[in-house]
């Protein structure tokens, strides 16, 4: 079985741009969640989605949104782009998210650049 | 919401065990505490996850402690694809999310 695919593997944007980077779940999976990993730190967690519901936010701006389709993939997006957005994203699919035993399974992420 | 404290690098030679620490004195009852690790900027692997128990699996052993304050993930026998940086996590935004800290490198050497 495929494991967390997440699109495109590399991006290079400039301040100021847009970008939207995709991720499918493991088949089966219906929740996603994103995290942002900057050079040096452990994954910080941006959203999770359930059912095409946001069901948690972390510490981000509103220039940060996503959003899940009936085929349960997610896209991130962010706006307003800054240096500091420059990071490893990524995609983490799980059964039903939440608490306990439900363990999350993390994609290869998408590398972005802000010039 | 648990905080994870973590030794920031620690070597191990091949074919011994690596045991790595972790600290998790504010974590709740019922929050679990899972190990991930990951290699040159992958994403994170999952290795195990336990709550009170002692667990293992194919991959290693999950220690926790009585008063579940602290854990060791080992490695029973390492070799030098287990180098990586490890993390030991527990759960935010209730049970949503994993939070991660800086996580222990690990270096395993010939």
């Amino acid at each position: 079985d495929a494991g967390v695919t997440q699109s495109p593997t590399h991006l290079i944007k400039t301040r100021g741009q847009h970008v939207t980077l995709r991720c499918s779940p493991i088949s089966g999976h219906k929740s996603v969640s994103w995290y942002q990993q900057v050079l040096g730190q452990g994954p910080q967690f941006i959203f999770q989605y359930y059912e095409k519901e946001e069901r948690g936010r972390g510490n981000f701006p509103d220039r940060f949104s996503a959003r899940q389709f009936p085929n349960y993939s997610s896209e991130l997006n962010v706006n307003a782009l800054l240096l500091g957005d420059s990071a490893l994203y990524l995609c983490a699919s799980s059964l039903v998210g939440g608490a306990g035993t439900d363990t999350q399974y993390f994609g290869p992420g998408t590398r972005l650049t802000v010039l | 919401d648990a905080k994870t404290t973590q030794p920031p690098s620690m070597d191990c030679a091949e074919g011994r065990a690596a045991n790595l620490p972790c600290n998790h004195s504010t974590i709740s009852g019922n929050e679990y505490v899972y190990w991930y690790r990951q290699i040159h900027s992958q994403g994170p692997q999952y290795i195990i996850h336990g709550l009170k128990n002692n667990e293992t699996n194919e991959m290693a052993s999950l220690i926790i402690t009585e008063d579940r304050k602290s854990s060791t993930l080992i490695l029973p026998h390492a070799t030098l694809r287990d180098t990586a940086v490890y993390y030991c996590t527990g759960e935010v935004f209730s049970g949503y999310a994993l939070n991660f800290g800086k996580g222990t490198s690990l270096l395993v050497t010939p």
